[in-house]
């Protein structure tokens, strides 16, 4: 099993341009997540998905949107790139809520 | 909101032991633990839910106290492997959102 496949691992865009970031899972995970990760700062849940067809926002959700058309994928849509969002992003899944998170490899972004 | 972590770093020599705690301002459900090793994706230590259970993985286990909405990670007799920034992520009763702490750095030296 690949468990959790992120892509493009590092991506480089200038301000004002827009990317989606993809996230899949093979595990047949009903729950699935995007954090961003800062120094000092830990990992801070971005959008999550209890299901296809159902998202919801988590802390930090200003810049982007998600949507779950079907169960194993969860992309991520950066709208206008700001600088402020160079970040690593890490792409999470589980069987449900209250279960062990697996994570994919992330994703480096850097915005000029 | 994100649970507080602390310490921020700790530095152990082999074999030493340290304790890692984390704290949130909502009732909760459920603690994780997860660690990162620099360059990587977390990965899953263990999940303690209400009622105060203490689990162990290898000489790593954790408490939970539901009434303070407190959890410890305990490292005991430390090993190079150890290394890395341990999180808590915790989920609340009312909420489906796992949020996490800064993180803890442990270096553990020869």
């Amino acid at each position: 099993n690949a468990g959790v496949t992120q892509t493009p691992k590092f991506q480089v865009l200038k301000t004002g341009q827009s990317m989606t970031l993809q996230c899949a899972q093979d595990m047949n995970h009903e729950y699935m997540s995007w954090y961003r990760q800062d120094p000092g700062m830990g990992l801070r849940l971005i959008h999550y998905s209890v299901g296809a067809g159902i998202t919801d926002q988590g802390e930090v959700p200003n810049g982007y949107n998600v949507s779950r058309s079907t169960t194993e994928d969860f992309p991520l849509r950066l709208l206008s790139a700001a600088p402020s969002q160079t970040s690593v992003y890490f792409c999470a899944s589980s069987p449900g809520f209250r279960q062990p998170q697996h994570f994919g490899d992330g994703t480096r972004l850097s915005i000029l | 909101q994100q649970p507080v972590q602390s310490p921020q770093a700790v530095i152990l020599r082999e074999g030493e032991d340290a304790v890692i705690n984390c704290s949130s301002s909502k009732a909760l459900y459920s603690v994780h633990w997860y660690r990162q090793k620099h360059g990587e994706a977390p990965v899953f230590l263990m999940i303690l839910l209400k009622g105060g259970e203490q689990k162990g993985h290898d000489k790593i286990s954790a408490s939970f106290n539901e009434k303070k909405q407190q959890s410890s990670l305990y490292l005991t007799a430390s090993q190079l492997s150890y290394s890395g920034t341990y999180f808590c992520g915790t989920e609340p009763f009312n909420d489906y959102k796992l949020s996490f702490g800064a993180g803890t750095t442990v270096t553990v030296r020869a």
